[in-house]
Formats: structure tokens, sequence, C-alpha cells
């Protein structure tokens, strides 16, 4: 069964707005979540690093004020896509480390964005 | 529930082939992902099939059954940059990422 889940699942929303996904581990701790965004047919664009209780680290071009992320706990990571573009349509996903295993990393089933 | 299965580790040698075997129990399909992941970077694509049927892009080829819930992915020529971790991952009915928990490739010259 599935150990990472997101919500919501999809979401339409409207240009200007903010939208918050959520990212949870569901059968261990993880000290590290990671933020993908994919384009169709294209690999995963590595967004940030999230470390619970620290800063999270992003990758060079992805905008921190514009998606904040907070890892408040060892199972819940959020992004939040704050004034949403139509050009930040797209699907988002997360994945978790385990602590325990650290080359495990188990990924979210995706939440796609629609931004009118 | 929904299932992936794929082995959690083969060994192969340099120049030989692989075959990566993927087996899923989805509730709907839209489409299987093969992806390589090394050590601490994102996942890179390798295919997407929806169809059933073979599809050749260089040294990889994936393979899709849908009546039998089953892929492979198809490595030739093995070199040593393609060890590495292999994800298959499938699109259900909601349009929502199914995945395996990867296949650790290792290679040996």
């Amino acid at each position: 069964g599935a150990v990472v889940s997101q919500h919501p699942s999809w979401v339409i929303c409207k240009s200007g707005t903010s939208v918050k996904i959520e990212c949870r581990s569901l059968d261990f701790q993880a000290t590290t979540m990671f933020w993908y965004r994919q384009f169709p047919k294209q690999s995963l664009m590595l967004m940030a690093t999230s470390n619970e209780g620290s800063k999270a680290t992003y990758e060079q071009g992805v905008e921190k004020d514009k998606f904040l992320i907070n890892h408040a706990s060892l199972t819940l990571s959020t992004l939040t896509v704050t004034s949403a573009h139509p050009e930040d349509s797209s699907f988002y996903i997360c994945s978790a480390r385990d602590g325990g295993e650290a080359d495990t990393q188990y990924f979210g089933p995706g939440t796609r964005l629609t931004v009118l | 529930g929904q299932n992936i299965d794929q082995p959690t580790e083969m060994t192969a040698t340099e120049g030989a082939i692989v075959q990566i075997n993927c087996t899923y129990q989805t509730s709907g399909f839209n489409g299987l992902f093969w992806y390589q992941q090394h050590a601490g970077e994102a996942p890179t694509f390798l295919s997407y099939n929806v169809l059933d049927g073979l599809e050749e892009k260089g040294r990889f080829s994936s393979f899709l059954s849908r009546s039998k819930g089953y892929s492979y992915l198809l490595l030739k020529e093995l070199q040593m940059k393609d060890s590495a971790s292999y994800l298959c991952a499938v699109l259900d009915s909601n349009y929502q990422l199914i995945w395996g928990a990867g296949t650790k490739l290792i290679i040996k010259p």
C-alpha cells in the first residue's frame, strides 16, 4: 500500500490565489522530504529539499517566496504555491526519505494543479 | 488495493542485457512510466507506455501488456553508468501515480 500520501489530488484555482499541498509519510518518519514538479512525459524536476525543523533548500531557479515549503513534523511537509498563475499549472509530486534507510525514497501519488 | 511489484535488486555484467520486470494492479490504467534515478538525484524519465507492445529508444526498450498487468524495461549493452535505481509507476484512473519501490541495478565489470 501507499506509504506517502498527498492532498489534494486535484486542485483548480483562480489566478492570484494560493494553494497548499500536503505530503504525509504514513508508515515512517521522514527526516527529509522532496518536492518535484513534472511536465508531461518529462523527468521530475526537483524544486526543493525539505528537512524537518529547518528551512528548505531550493534548487536554482525556484522562487522560494513563491513556493513556500514547511516541514513542521517528521510526517508532514506542505508546499504552498502563492499567487498562482496559469504557468504554475503542473503535476506536483513529493517524496519522503525513510530516516531508517537512507537510500529508500518513497514517492507520493502527485497533485494536479490547474490555475485558471 | 493498488500495488506495483518490481524486484528489489538485480546484478548484471557490463556489456550484457538485463530485463527489469514490473507487475501492477491498479484502479484503472492511464499509462506506465519508467524512471532512472541515480543516488541523490531526481528521477529521469525513460519511457511512457500506454498501448501494448514494445517501444525501443536506443539501448533502452520498454514493453507493456495491459491484459497481464505487466511491463518490463530492457537495457542492452550495459554500461557502468547504468548502475541506478529503476522506478516503475502507473497512472491510475484518477491520474494519480502509483509507484513501485524501485529496482536497484548493480553493474559489475
